[in-house]
């Protein structure tokens, strides 16, 4: 079974500062894909990056990026320029394919990322 | 689109009660998916439904039916409510075919079994 470990459980940042977030986790899977999702306190789910584990590009969304190191087993994101808007909770996932239809995600416990005027 | 949507958004049982969550989308995505989040932690997979007429227990299924109606509906059922069911709730969908498609998420069912 995967596993999705993040270690800091809180963080913030000041407004128009760079922070990073840790991820790692345990597979023995060769073929996945990674992501980060964004909650707000709205609840909702919203996706903020995703990285293919063939890829050694690290994935790259306008003021997100991650850096992937697939020996380490390790996933953080980067967010530069914080927001205020940015202020959520932020999970890792891991997704692995499930036979030939539909895919499983196993989450971290997240981090909540408070921004700071 | 609506994209992903639940009923109700809150609730509130006695525990023995039974209830079902509803969830829809008009995505027409192949794979459907049930989750709790409980205070302070990530989303666990309860079911999945990976085409319309299969269904398949995920990492926390206990306690817990699943019905896929059709394509665009995905129902939760606790038959006896308890304490430990309170969480939150989210449905979510994606593609089937191939991987790492984005799941999209509803937004949450907040369940209290007192």
């Amino acid at each position: 079974a995967q596993t999705v470990t993040q270690s800091q459980p809180e963080m913030s940042v000041q407004e128009a500062e760079t922070v990073t977030l840790s991820c790692t986790y345990d597979t023995s899977e060769n073929n996945y894909y990674l992501f980060w999702y964004k909650q707000p306190p709205s609840r909702q789910m919203i996706l903020v990056i995703r990285q293919e584990a063939y890829k050694q590009q690290n994935a790259t969304e306008n003021r997100f990026s991650v850096n992937f190191q697939k020996a380490a087993k390790s996933f953080s994101l980067k967010i530069s320029d914080s927001q205020l808007g940015d202020t959520a909770m932020y999970f890792c996932a891991f997704m692995k394919q499930i036979r030939d239809a539909g895919n499983m995600l196993t989450f971290g416990g997240g981090t909540r990322l408070m921004v700071k005027p | 689109n609506a994209g992903v949507t639940q009923t109700p958004k809150f609730q509130v049982l006695k525990t023995g009660q039974s209830m079902t969550l509803q969830c829809a989308q008009d995505m027409n995505h192949n794979s459907m998916y049930w989750y709790r989040q409980d205070p302070g932690m990530g989303l666990r997979l309860i079911y999945y439904s990976a085409s319309e007429g299969t269904t398949d227990k995920g990492e926390v299924p206990n306690g817990y039916n699943v019905s896929r109606l059709n394509k665009r509906e995905f129902s939760l059922r606790l038959e006896s409510a308890a304490p430990s069911q309170t969480s939150v709730y989210f449905c979510a969908s994606s593609e089937a075919r191939g991987a790492g498609y984005e799941q999209y998420f509803g937004p949450g069912t907040r369940l209290t079994v007192t």
